[in-house]
């Protein structure tokens, strides 16, 4: 059985501020995701990585196969990246299989 | 991007009647999309999988008589809530698969379903 587990599950910073959010899985994986929720609103996918590192904008993320473990960066932060941040993954590897989801981290940015 | 989207974004409805939600992926052809519902401050929990053609596959304790899914076409699936009931109000997100991109999974905006 695959679990997710994020940290931390609160997170407040101050505008500017470097953030890392964290995200450790059990099993192997074909691919996993990271999701933004803003309050009320819908999800945003904003990476789906299978290794290495990508980045999108002031966003990096970054995966280590071998440690299970995923980062998500945002540079120069800002109240409008308040949200509640997700990681999920496939617990088998397989495209159509239900993902599990972290627990989420909830970001507060601070003007 | 690949875009999903929901409709109605939000709904009302009195308890006892039936309301359906659809989800649409705009660009692209999904052979999988997932329902989920989410309360509040809690995380999404995967409600039933639908597959384009098939009868969904619901998540144990899921209900499939009172939560009908209908995968009718490569872009659209539908769920009914069925005889509602306050407890039923939550929000309903569906993602969905990129048929062309076997990992890609795209997420629609979401429901925001209230029984009275």
């Amino acid at each position: 059985k695959n679990e997710v587990e994020q940290s931390p599950q609160n997170l407040t910073a101050q505008e500017g501020e470097f953030i890392t959010i964290n995200c450790s899985y059990s099993v192997g994986i074909s691919a996993l995701h990271w999701l933004q929720q803003h309050p009320g609103g819908g999800i945003v996918s904003l990476f789906m990585l299978s290794s290495g590192k990508k980045k999108h904008g002031r966003l990096i993320a970054t995966i280590n196969i071998q440690e299970k473990h995923s980062s998500l960066h945002i540079t120069a932060s800002h109240p409008r990246d308040s949200a509640v941040y997700i990681c999920a993954d496939p617990p088998y590897g397989g495209a159509t299989n239900k993902l599990i989801f972290g627990t989420g981290t909830l970001l507060a940015v601070q003007p | 991007g690949a875009v999903v989207s929901q409709h109605p974004s939000w709904v009302i409805c009195k308890s006892g009647t039936s309301v359906k939600i659809e989800c649409r992926s705009l660009d692209f052809q999904a052979t999988t999309m997932f329902w989920y519902r989410q309360f509040p401050k809690q995380s999404l929990m995967l409600m039933a999988t639908s597959n384009e053609g098939s009868k969904a596959t619901y998540e144990q304790g899921v209900e499939k008589d009172k939560f009908l899914i209908n995968h009718a076409s490569l872009t659209l699936s539908t769920l009914t809530v069925t005889s509602a009931h306050p407890e039923d109000s939550s929000f309903y997100i569906c993602s969905a698969n990129d048929r062309a991109s076997s990992y890609e999974q795209y997420f629609g905006p979401g429901t925001r379903l209230t029984v009275t």
